[in-house]
């Protein structure tokens, strides 16, 4: 099946420094890549669709500058959270959708900020 | 939007089939229903997914109601590597629309 990688799995930053997160997908082409939040005990909450070579559309509530999304080539995307603050810690899934129209979810990263 | 309902979690022994309910009854018809699974910090795993008919593959099968308000996820037969949240999803064109999942514990 499709596999999608992120990068890294984990990350400790201090507070008021920019993480980027790298989502990959290995063996197929992603025109689409979407990236999502999730919190203890709770369900995914999508933050934005990235389409290759163009912005990406944010979900209301999400701060297009604070999680600043590029989509530069079909198998790679990265979110950077910039100026993080320990409540932007969470665990962040990016997923790549493929031709076929499923989307395949990378494994997860994992953003502590203190 | 469309939205799903699921029960919050359910218990089943091991090496026994276990059928996972999920109630969508504002479906609309072209909104495909979706299983994903996730173990814990992990990445949702996919596990099936259908329009109208049921549909079977190595990992499970899903049974959807004849007026699409309803699917069942049947785990035929549950081992401890099966013990995950259970979320089914129905896809609006682009999006998944994620409810809050199934926590399925899996008893030895």
């Amino acid at each position: 099946g499709a596999v999608v990688s992120q990068h890294p799995s984990r990350v400790i930053c201090k507070s008021g420094t920019s993480v980027k997160i790298e989502c990959r997908s290995l063996d197929f082409q992603a025109t689409t890549m979407f990236w999502y939040r999730q919190f203890p005990k709770q369900s995914l909450m999508l933050m934005a669709t990235s389409n290759e070579g163009s912005k990406a559309t944010y979900e209301q509530g999400v701060e297009k500058d604070k999680f600043l999304i590029n989509h530069a080539s079909l198998t790679l995307s990265t979110l950077t959270v910039t100026s993080a603050h320990p409540e932007d810690s969470s665990f962040y899934i990016c997923s790549a959708r493929d031709q076929g129209n499923e989307q395949y979810f990378g494994p997860g990263t994992r953003l502590t900020v203190t | 939007d469309a939205k799903t309902t699921q029960p919050n979690s359910m218990e089943s022994n091991e090496e026994e089939p276990v059928h996972l309910p999920c109630n969508h009854s504002t479906i609309s018809g072209t909104d495909y229903i979706h299983w994903y699974r996730q173990l814990p910090s992990q990445g949702p795993e996919y596990v099936i997914h259908g329009l109208t008919s049921n549909v079977n593959n190595r990992m499970a099968s899903l049974a959807i109601a004849e007026d699409r308000k309803s699917s069942t996820l049947i785990l035929h037969r549950a081992t401890l590597r099966d013990a995950a949240v259970y979320y089914c999803i129905l896809r609006m064109r682009d999006q998944l629309i994620w409810g809050a999942g199934t926590k399925l514990i899996i008893k030895p």
